[in-house]
């Protein structure tokens, strides 16, 4: 079946430090990918998405891209500030199955 | 657009007795999904309907559980009767169908069952 394999948490960061958090999937067809949020005691809001091989998702300043060859969708950021601190889940949708499959979550902190 | 509604934002309730959470989809959205967080499992998808038909029921985890969509603004998931072990966050999401369409989520249900 489906799946999205997560690094672990919770990654610390400084101020303004470049992030990557891993996410690799397994999916019988061609899913759509996301990266969702989560800020503390909140619901998961979309950050991006990409919906084919080579799409580049973007938004507030992270940004992923839908590898087919390495079945990989890694979140990036070039500087992260403290108000980025959340937990942040990559998922993939499998549009025959109706399914979103998540990935285990990963948080991150942000210090001064 | 409002996005999903969900109530109650805060339920604390005794062993035993039932809940009833509710959801209200996003206009036109003909898929909805409950999901349910906790720290132990993450993110699990108890049900999720399509125009208002049970797909896939697999992820109720037993029988005191139970989802509803009587039209397609409206969806409850009960529990009956509780258990502290069903204390969690229970999200509800809507989507329109499309494919590459977003699931949007809606705020969460936070349980506690003491």
């Amino acid at each position: 079946g489906d799946s999205v394999t997560q690094m672990e948490g919770p990654v610390t960061l400084s101020e303004e430090a470049f992030l990557t958090i891993n996410c690799t999937y397994t999916a019988t067809g061609y899913p759509s990918l996301f990266w969702y949020v989560q800020y503390p005691g909140e619901g998961l809001q979309l950050l991006l998405k990409a919906t084919k091989a080579d799409d580049k998702g973007s938004n507030k300043g992270f940004e992923a891209t839908y590898r087919k060859e390495t079945t990989s969708f890694h979140l990036e950021k070039g500087s992260v500030q403290v108000s980025d601190s959340a937990v942040y889940f990559c998922a993939l949708f499998d549009g025959g199955g109706n399914k979103l499959t998540f990935g285990t979550g990963t948080q991150l902190k942000v210090e001064l | 657009d409002a996005g999903v509604i969900q109530s109650p934002r805060h339920e604390v309730t005794e062993m035993g007795q039932e809940v009833t959470l509710r959801c209200k989809p996003i206009s036109g959205h003909n898929s909805l999904f409950w999901y349910r967080q906790t720290m132990m499992r993450g993110l699990e998808l108890l049900i999720y309907f399509n125009n208002n038909v049970p797909i896939d029921d697999s992820g109720m985890p037993e029988d005191r559980f139970s989802a509803k969509m009587p039209n397609a603004s409206f969806s409850t998931l009960k529990i009956q009767p509780s258990e502290p072990r069903d204390s969690a966050v229970y999200f509800c999401a809507s989507w329109q169908g499309l494919s590459g369409n977003t699931i949007y989520f809606g705020e969460g249900s936070w349980l506690t069952v003491v």
